[in-house]
């Protein structure tokens, strides 16, 4: 059964770095997401991506954060300088559709360490 | 007011009852409802999704919508203890691409 499959599973950093998160999503999905969740917190909702731009972002998706399509499989997070807050599971997420029917893919996560 | 809320439980119940888990929402435009289950320390796993009001049905799970009262409810018949994990109530609307999750429901079903 195809799955999203996300890299690396644990990334430790300085508090200032720039960590890339990456993301395959399962191959016929057109749209992508980034959500994260901080320890004991619910799912946040960070970016959505289609067709090579954002089309929709939360508030906590600010200057820090920016996502790509590379090539043809993979999507990427990057945070440019991270934060203590920084610290949380990353979930990438894919869907064959958007709006009303659209069901979303979550793959296994990368779990944020920011020291 | 919380857009999508959940009683957090816990919810325990013995193997072979039934489990009900509720979630209710604010925003009257939501659109598309959705249930994932998290086991600890891994990603939400999508379960169900329902759209229109009334039941779905789909193996030991049964989801429950009604729009008017602005709920979402979840039955688990015949409770296993591979059952126990925290189940998610997502919601989205139409034209928006996020999801937007409460809390959670943390279930432990008793051997």
């Amino acid at each position: 059964e195809p799955e999203v499959t996300q890299t690396p599973s644990h990334q430790v950093t300085q508090m200032g770095q720039e960590v890339i998160l990456r993301c395959v999503p399962i191959s016929n999905h057109l749209y992508f997401y980034w959500y994260r969740q901080i320890l004991g917190q619910k799912v946040e909702f960070l970016v959505s991506f289609y067709n090579n731009e954002i089309s929709e972002k939360s508030e906590i998706f600010d200057d820090q954060f920016s996502v790509e399509r590379p090539d043809g499989s993979n999507f990427t997070l990057k945070i440019r300088s991270t934060k203590l807050e920084d610290s949380a599971m990353y979930f990438c997420a894919s869907s064959e559709l958007a709006g009303i029917t659209s069901e979303q893919f979550f793959g296994p996560g990368t779990r944020l360490t920011v020291l | 007011q919380k857009e999508v809320e959940q009683n957090s439980g816990p919810l325990s119940v013995p193997e072979g009852a039934i489990a009900s888990l509720n979630c209710t929402y604010s925003d009257r435009g939501s659109q598309s409802f959705f249930w994932y289950r998290q086991y600890s320390g891994k990603s939400p796993e999508l379960i169900m999704s329902i759209y229109s009001n009334g039941d779905k049905e789909d193996g030991r799970f049964t989801a429950q919508l009604n729009k008017a009262s602005q709920y979402v409810s979840l039955l688990i018949r015949d409770s296993q203890p591979s059952d126990s994990a925290t189940y998610l109530c997502a919601v989205n609307r139409d034209n928006d691409y996020k999801l937007s999750f409460g809390a959670g429901t943390t279930v432990t079903v008793r051997a």
